[in-house]
């Protein structure tokens, strides 16, 4: 079945970008939304954001303005940029396949989520 | 934005007790768009519903949605061992947001 992945260094300086990728195995990268979810130690979940494979994103608009999320689909690979960050984005990060229909909408696999830490 | 507040914060049962999960909206959601997930410690989320009452792939049957317009609910009929965990309600319309979680824990 689909296993996600998710890769990128554990310890981001403050004012930084945070950069993650999240590697899609045993299944197509197509015909799904790829999306970024997060969640501080101890803390509730967020979504960061979402990318169709046309490229086209939808983001959380608190967000918007630091986050990017691309996709190679040649690597069966997506990413996540985070710029600016600071000690309030330290949190776990997870990757999901993400599906989008006219009567639904649903995340599922996650991945097993990778830790972040923002410090100065 | 649509905020989603779940209660109770946290539910205290014993196995083999029912189990119902309040999940409220600040506005309307579309039922096809709201859906609950379990998370364990230092595990990552599981889908379980979907589409309001529409159980994900292996979702045993104990587990069920209901609710439209501002008031969702999930239902586990009879808690087994392995049902205590966080779960989170989601929904996805007016930009996508989560609620902050009702924890099941073992009475």
């Amino acid at each position: 079945q689909v296993q996600l992945q998710e890769s990128g260094p554990g310890l981001v300086k403050v004012s930084e970008t945070l950069s993650l990728t999240c590697t899609v195995s045993g299944g197509s990268i197509s015909n799904y939304q790829w999306s970024w979810i997060r969640q501080p130690p101890g803390k509730g979940l967020e979504w960061i954001g979402h990318i169709y494979n046309s490229g086209s994103t939808n983001y959380n608009p608190s967000l918007k303005s630091r986050v990017t999320i691309s996709v190679d689909t040649s690597k069966s690979q997506f990413s996540l940029r985070l710029s600016s960050v600071t000690a309030a984005d330290t949190a776990v990060y997870y990757c999901a396949r993400t599906k989008i229909g006219s009567w639904y909408f649903w995340f599922d696999p996650w991945g097993q989520g990778t830790l972040v830490t923002v410090s100065s | 934005e649509i905020v989603l507040t779940q209660s109770p914060g946290t539910l205290s049962l014993s196995p083999g007790e029912r189990a119902t999960l309040s999940c409220r909206a600040s506005q309307s959601v579309s039922t096809s768009y709201l859906a609950w997930y379990q998370q364990k410690p230092g595990r990552a989320p599981r889908l379980l519903i979907f589409a309001t009452s529409t159980r994900a792939t292996g979702i045993p049957d104990r587990f069920s949605g209901s609710g439209s317009g501002t008031d969702f609910t999930l239902t586990i009929s009879r808690l087994e061992p392995e049902d205590f965990a966080v779960y989170y309600c989601q929904q996805y319309g007016s930009s996508l947001t989560f609620g902050q979680g009702t924890k099941v824990d073992i009475k």
